[in-house]
């Protein structure tokens, strides 16, 4: 079975500080990794994703990921936190072998203090 | 573009009635996949439809059921309603390639009140 978690449901942070949001994966091979946002009422959009080779992949809007085989993580980073930056981050799987079925961790909810 | 759209944007039910929710899929996109995501979680995968045909299903009881039409949207079907079906209903759209990854585009959602 393929699992997500994301440890921190809330995270708040100042705007213009830097920002890590946890995500820990269970999976039985290498699995295609994503991060999802969503803002209220809006659907999910994704900033970035790995398949594989380079563990450290860039997104959208500034945000990077680094892929950890060895700690099954993905955390999400961004240097300077933006006040837009404040919505629902979702972390993702794709296992292979067919189908592409998305397995999602609970969330974690950002809001930027000015 | 107008990318994945979703009809309608908002439906309010009581226990016992029947659904229906639509997506059109992004222009190019052949496969589409149901969501269902509950106040507070993540979203959960009800089903993936390719070429009319239901692929691959996740942990949802028969009460929830689909289609997929030759212009490859979709709709969703959900009979007796539980107020436990509340939730926002998103549909994703990609293009089947391979067995490969094929990138999901998320429609904005159809938000379900089962009252």
């Amino acid at each position: 079975a393929q699992s997500v978690t994301q440890p921190d449901i809330h995270i708040t942070v100042s705007e213009g500080a830097s920002l890590e949001l946890r995500c820990n994966y269970s999976y039985g091979a290498t699995p295609y990794l994503f991060w999802y946002v969503q803002s209220p009422g809006q659907g999910l959009q994704l900033l970035l994703k790995y398949f594989s080779g380079d563990t450290l992949v860039q997104g959208i809007k500034g945000f990077e990921a680094e892929f950890k085989r060895s700690q099954s993580s993905f955390n999400l980073r961004k240097p300077s936190v933006h006040w837009s930056d404040a919505a629902e981050y979702f972390c993702a799987l794709q296992g292979g072998g067919g189908g592409n079925k998305l397995t999602f961790g609970t969330g974690t909810q950002l809001k930027v203090e000015l | 573009d107008a990318g994945v759209t979703q009809s309608p944007t908002h439906l309010i039910k009581t226990r016992g009635q029947q659904v229906t929710l639509r997506c059109s899929p992004k222009s190019g996109h052949d496969t589409v996949s149901w969501y269902q995501q509950a106040l507070g979680q993540g979203p959960q995968f009800i089903f993936q439809y390719y070429e009319e045909e239901e692929r691959q299903r996740g942990n949802f009881p028969d009460r929830f059921s689909g289609h997929q039409f030759p212009n490859y949207s979709s709709e969703l079907n959900v009979n007796a309603l539980l107020l436990g079906d509340s939730a926002l209903y998103l549909c994703a759209s990609s293009y089947r390639r391979s067995q490969a990854y094929n990138e999901q585009f998320f429609g904005p959602g159809t938000r379900l009140t089962v009252l």
